[in-house]
């Protein structure tokens, strides 16, 4: 079935460090593939998306790109700042009537 | 205006009671979900209806039952809880079902078993 693999956390930062976190998927046909935020306490907010392989999902300086040949969609940015401290979620959807699977998540601290 | 909304987004309450969350969306979305979150941050589908119908049932004891009066809400009930219950709750909605197509989520319902 479908899975997705998410580097392990926590990543620890400095504010306005370069940020990556990794993520693989294992899927059959041409899914779509999400990133999620969750804010401390929070609930979940799509980030950004990219619903076919060379496309690039951006959203707040965050960006991904869906790479078919490596099957992954690494979450990267620029700059960090302390307010980006979240946990994130790599995400994979299939076609037709499938659920969504969630890697396991990513936590996020970034310090002043 | 709130495009998911679940209640409560706390709840506390004893081993072996029933409870419900409810859960409504104004999107005029097909489609709605519940996943759980357990104490690892770990997400995973529990229920899924499409238009009323169910579409997605996941391995979830029998006693989580949901019901989806209408394409805009889907209510989560639960009976005689058990401490491993303990988890957050989150239900979501999306148009159609397509691969494409965002998933949003509510803000999530803390449910405590003591």
């Amino acid at each position: 079935g479908n899975s997705v693999t998410q580097m392990e956390g926590p990543v620890t930062l400095s504010e306005e460090a370069f940020l990556t976190i990794n993520c693989t998927y294992t899927a059959t046909g041409y899914p779509s593939l999400f990133w999620y935020v969750q804010y401390p306490g929070e609930g979940l907010q799509l980030l950004l998306k990219a619903t076919k392989a060379d496309d690039k999902g951006s959203n707040k300086g965050f960006e991904a790109t869906y790479r078919k040949e490596t099957t992954s969609f690494h979450l990267e940015k620029g700059s960090v700042q302390v307010s980006d401290s979240a946990v994130y979620f790599c995400a994979l959807k299939g076609t037709g009537f499938q659920k969504l699977v969630f890697g396991t998540g990513t936590r996020l601290l970034v310090s002043p | 205006d709130t495009a998911v909304s679940q209640t409560p987004k706390y709840l506390v309450t004893q081993m072996g009671n029933d409870k419900s969350i409810k859960c409504e969306q104004n999107l005029g979305h097909d489609t709605m979900y519940w996943y759980k979150q357990d104490s690892k941050k770990f997400l995973k589908i529990m229920f899924s209806y499409n238009n009323k119908e169910l579409i997605i049932n996941e391995t979830v004891p029998n006693r989580f039952s949901p019901k989806s009066p209408d394409k805009a809400h889907l209510n989560l009930h639960i009976n005689s809880l058990e401490l491993g219950d303990s988890a957050v709750y989150f239900c979501a909605s999306s148009q159609e079902a397509g691969s494409g197509n965002t998933i949003y989520f509510g803000e999530g319902s803390w449910l405590t078993v003591v």
